[in-house]
């Protein structure tokens, strides 16, 4: 009940295009759920977050779609660009004692010129 | 960066050597965590700390021990090294105040090999 399912592995896009990942998460006592990108021999970074009282969340290029009912929430790159390249990590996490984030497995995306 | 200094960036250490990172931060957080990350498993807790002197486990603990004496640093030890220890090691800290409440924010990773 604590996992969160990330999908694809891996991602490779054109420039300009739309890159989309998803993620599904089991524990409905989740409310905080977070995306992070990380590019090679840096630590991840916090990209965009959203809570589920609401069914998206914009901030420039990026996108989280939250779907309540599915348990499912996606991030949505638009215009993607060869800088965008980079592995991002979905996470979720309860407002609770015990509310560590836990983490999908990871997107690694390629967008190519 | 979030204030976060990892040491030593880059390790080699023998099998059963003991190993000990350090995690210093400068931002006053009340929670410190240690992450390790492997190809196809992502980012894994290990241990957090929620005050000084305050830790408990995290998702895969086995083989590490941490200690928090002051807030600002946080110390992951492998007591006796192992192979499968071989990973990159990542520091977080975090309020949990606020609307962005469980936030967390990363250091710059610790490489660690055991040979």
């Amino acid at each position: 009940q604590q996992q969160v399912k990330q999908s694809p592995q891996s991602l490779i896009v054109q420039k300009g295009g739309i890159s989309i990942i998803n993620c599904a998460y089991e524990n409905t006592a989740f409310d905080y759920f977070p995306w992070y990108q990380q590019f090679p021999g840096k630590g991840p970074a916090l990209l965009i977050a959203i809570r589920p009282d609401v069914s998206e969340k914009k901030e420039g290029r990026f996108t989280i779609s939250f779907n309540k009912s599915a348990k499912q929430f996606s991030l949505h790159i638009m215009d993607s660009q060869p800088g965008d390249s980079a592995t991002y990590f979905c996470a979720a996490s309860n407002g609770g004692s015990q509310g560590n984030l836990i983490f999908g497995k990871g997107t690694k995306l390629s967008v190519k010129p | 960066d979030a204030g976060i200094t990892q040491s030593p960036r880059h390790k080699v250490t023998e099998t059963g050597t003991p190993v000990t990172l350090r995690c210093h931060q400068t931002e006053n957080h009340r929670y410190m965590y240690w992450y390790r990350q492997d190809p196809g498993h992502g980012l894994r807790l290990i241990h957090y700390s929620y005050g000084v002197k305050d830790t408990d486990k995290g998702e895969v603990s086995d083989g590490y021990s941490v200690s928090r004496s002051k807030t600002e640093d946080f110390l992951l030890t492998l007591e006796s090294a192992t192979s499968s220890q071989t990973s990159v090691y990542f520091c977080a800290i975090g309020d949990r105040t606020g609307l962005s409440g469980n936030t967390i924010y990363f250091g710059e990773g610790s490489w660690l090999t055991v040979v």
